[in-house]
């Protein structure tokens, strides 16, 4: 059984400091990741794609990814309260046409 | 906005019946791929048509199939409704799901709710 797992949260950020989400998976074949943002009520919105290791920057947010740990991360300088959401993780494996995601972990930017 | 589009946005069923979900794919993708999102989890993948032919599918039962038209744009149908396949359903257009660069764009759902 394949998992990707992160926590569920919620996570509490100051306005203007960096937030962090962290995610883990279980399947070392494990090729392409990336986040989604997605606002209560909607549907995810694709933020971030990441496909070797290292650090990819657009923004205000950077993915990290270490494949030899097998986790992926997301971070978020100077956070508003417009990043308030559930941030999901999700990973496709080479030749397999399907994202597996995470439970999602929920963010929340105090003002 | 991803160009995605998905009718209806709402849908109320009883027990026992069947439902149809369409879907619209963005302009220049061959690609649909449907997921099942319960509250609180994450995205469910429910299976994904490839110029107009199933190209995989997940861990649910016969009861849900699709299809997906010449224009690409597809539907979703389920018989014999239960109450856990109340849900949002989703859908994602992509182009070429061989591609390791490829990338999946929702459209809004429809959330299901079966009494």
């Amino acid at each position: 059984q394949k998992e990707v797992e992160q926590n569920s949260g919620p996570l509490s950020v100051p306005e203007g400091a960096i937030a962090s989400l962290n995610c883990t998976y279980s399947d070392r074949g494990s090729q392409s990741f990336f986040w989604y943002r997605q606002y209560s009520g909607k549907s995810p919105e694709l933020i971030m794609s990441i496909y070797s290791n290292g650090d990819k920057e657009d923004g205000r947010f950077t993915a990290q990814l270490n494949k030899a740990s097998q986790y992926v991360s997301l971070l978020i300088r100077d956070s508003q309260p417009s990043d308030s959401a559930t941030y999901l993780c999700a990973v496709r494996d080479f030749g397999n046409e399907k994202l597996t995601f995470g439970t999602g972990t929920r963010l929340t930017i105090i003002p | 906005e991803t160009g995605v589009t998905q009718s209806p946005t709402h849908l109320i069923k009883t027990r026992g019946q069947q439902v149809t979900l369409r879907c619209s794919s963005q302009s220049g993708h061959n690609t649909v791929s449907w997921y099942q999102q319960a509250l609180g989890q994450g995205p469910q993948f429910i299976f994904q048509y490839y110029r107009e032919e199933e190209n995989g599918r997940g861990n649910f039962p016969p009861r849900f199939s699709g299809l997906q038209f010449p224009n690409y744009s597809s539907e979703l149908n389920v018989n014999a409704l239960e109450l856990d396949d109340s849900a949002l359903y989703l859908c994602a257009s992509s182009t070429d799901p061989f591609s390791s660069y490829n990338e999946q764009f929702f459209g809004p759902g429809t959330r299901l709710t079966v009494l």
